[in-house]
């Protein structure tokens, strides 16, 4: 049980792109889902927190109008990389689940490439 | 803020234990985790345990926990060359939301 999938695994587009990342519970209802970047051997970032029905939660320097998320259903929160540049490229992976005091499960992950 | 701290590396030979240690600044941490992270992909919720408890058994898993040296620790019975990854300590802290505070990580390399 509580299985994410993340959707696309790999992204490749160029400059000024608008990119969509789907990240869905397939198995519960998410209350709450993360999204995190990762630079090459770094730890995760947290960007934001998507509680369905509100709007996101933002970390303290994330752009919200570069990093769009919307979590319209308790199965899934998409994030939107608007007008991608290389900068942008990373490991982008959410998370989510259902309830305060349960772990959180990832998804596989979204490699976006920025050309 | 909070602060977790790993070793970056850690190599052992298939078969024998390995443990990965953990140490964290804030005292007000209520759950603590350990992920697997394999190369390219997400990351895999090994296990957990309440802030409350010392030691926790899963199968070839047992997790630690020294509250108050704030150190927490994973160890891998009769380690594979499978378990070569990279192994995130993680924490959720009292008023926070839930949200997860991840150490630096840990990689694992198993040799034959």
């Amino acid at each position: 049980g509580a299985v994410v999938s993340q959707h696309p695994s790999r992204v490749i587009c160029k400059s000024g792109t608008s990119v969509k990342i789907e990240c869905r519970s397939l198995d519960f209802q998410a209350t709450t889902m993360f999204w995190y970047r990762q630079f090459p051997k770094k730890s995760l970032m947290l960007m934001a927190t998507s509680n369905e029905g509100s709007k996101a939660t933002y970390e303290q320097g994330v752009e919200k109008d570069k990093f769009l998320i919307n979590h319209a259903s308790l199965t899934l929160s998409t994030l939107t990389v608007t007008s991608a540049h290389p900068e942008d490229s990373s490991f982008y992976i959410c998370s989510a689940r259902d309830g305060g005091s349960q772990p959180q499960h990832f998804g596989d992950g979204t490699r976006l490439s920025i050309l | 803020g909070e602060d977790v701290e790993q070793s970056l590396f850690l190599s052992v030979r298939e078969g024998d234990s390995s443990v990965i240690n953990c140490t964290y600044t804030d005292s007000s941490s209520t759950y603590l985790y350990w992920y697997k992270q394999e190369p390219g992909a997400g990351l895999q919720l090994l296990t957990y345990i309440f802030s409350n408890m010392d030691m926790k058994q899963d199968q070839r898993l047992t997790v630690l926990l020294n509250k108050k040296d704030k150190h927490l620790s994973l160890r891998i019975a009769d380690t594979q060359t499978g378990d070569s990854a990279i192994y995130f300590c993680a924490e959720t802290y009292t008023g926070t939301a839930s949200k997860l505070t991840f150490g630096t990580g840990t990689r694992l390399q198993v040799t034959l």
